[in-house]
């Protein structure tokens, strides 16, 4: 059974710190998305990593892909409050010809001022 | 494009009642799935579709049914509301494999 694990599951930090979100799987992947969730809204997408090594960055996020160590790191450099959400892995597995995602629990990201 | 829409944004359920839940897209896209989402938690697939007159189930079917008789909509049958089935409802799309899954902003059922 394909897992997707994340964690921490909580975080919270201080405006200004960095910090790192982890989302392992236990199968072999075709791709991996990374998706933000503010309180009682939708899923945004915020990256796809479509290969081994990949990075990708936005503002103050960055995300990469280890799939030999079938691991994603979603880095956060010098939080500010309006990165407070839960971020969500989400993993499509090899060969998943139907597109069907894999996601994690999440991770409840709280940035204090 | 309004993207993925989705109605009710909110309903309240009796125990045994039966109702269906709304989700359009305007993206001509051929992908559509069904989620929930339990408190605190990850997204379980309920039901997909690769495109009209297809349908398959995800990983927690029991209790629901869908249909897809159009590229545009994917509604979502409860029979038989059950506690266990609050929750909220995310409808998503995607034009192709491994592309970006699009949501839709949920509704939020309580069963009673």
């Amino acid at each position: 059974e394909l897992k997707v694990e994340q964690n921490p599951l909580f975080l919270s930090m201080q405006e200004g710190k960095n910090y790192t979100i982890y989302c392992n799987y236990s199968t072999t992947s075709d791709r991996l998305y990374w998706y933000r969730q503010d309180p009682g809204k939708s899923l945004e997408s915020l990256f796809v990593l479509l290969s081994n090594g990949a990075v990708k960055q936005e503002g103050r996020l960055m995300a990469s892909l280890d799939t030999k160590a079938r691991l994603s790191t979603l880095h956060i450099t010098a939080a500010v409050h309006d990165l407070s959400a839960t971020y969500f892995c989400a993993v499509l597995p090899y060969g998943g010809a139907t597109n069907k995602l894999i996601f994690g629990t999440g991770t409840l990201l709280a940035v204090q001022p | 494009n309004a993207g993925v829409t989705q109605t009710p944004k909110f309903r309240i359920l009796k125990i045994g009642q039966s109702m269906t839940l709304q989700c359009t897209q305007d993206m001509n896209h051929n992908y559509m799935y069904w989620y929930r989402q339990d408190p605190g938690m990850g997204l379980k697939l309920i039901y997909y579709s690769v495109g009209a007159g297809i349908t398959d189930k995800g990983e927690v079917p029991n209790g629901y049914n869908v249909s897809r008789s159009t590229t545009e909509d994917f509604p979502l049958r409860l029979e038989l509301a059950a506690p266990s089935q609050t929750s909220v409802y995310f409808c998503a799309s995607t034009q192709g494999w491994g592309e970006t899954q699009y949501f839709g902003p949920g509704t939020r059922l309580l069963v009673l």
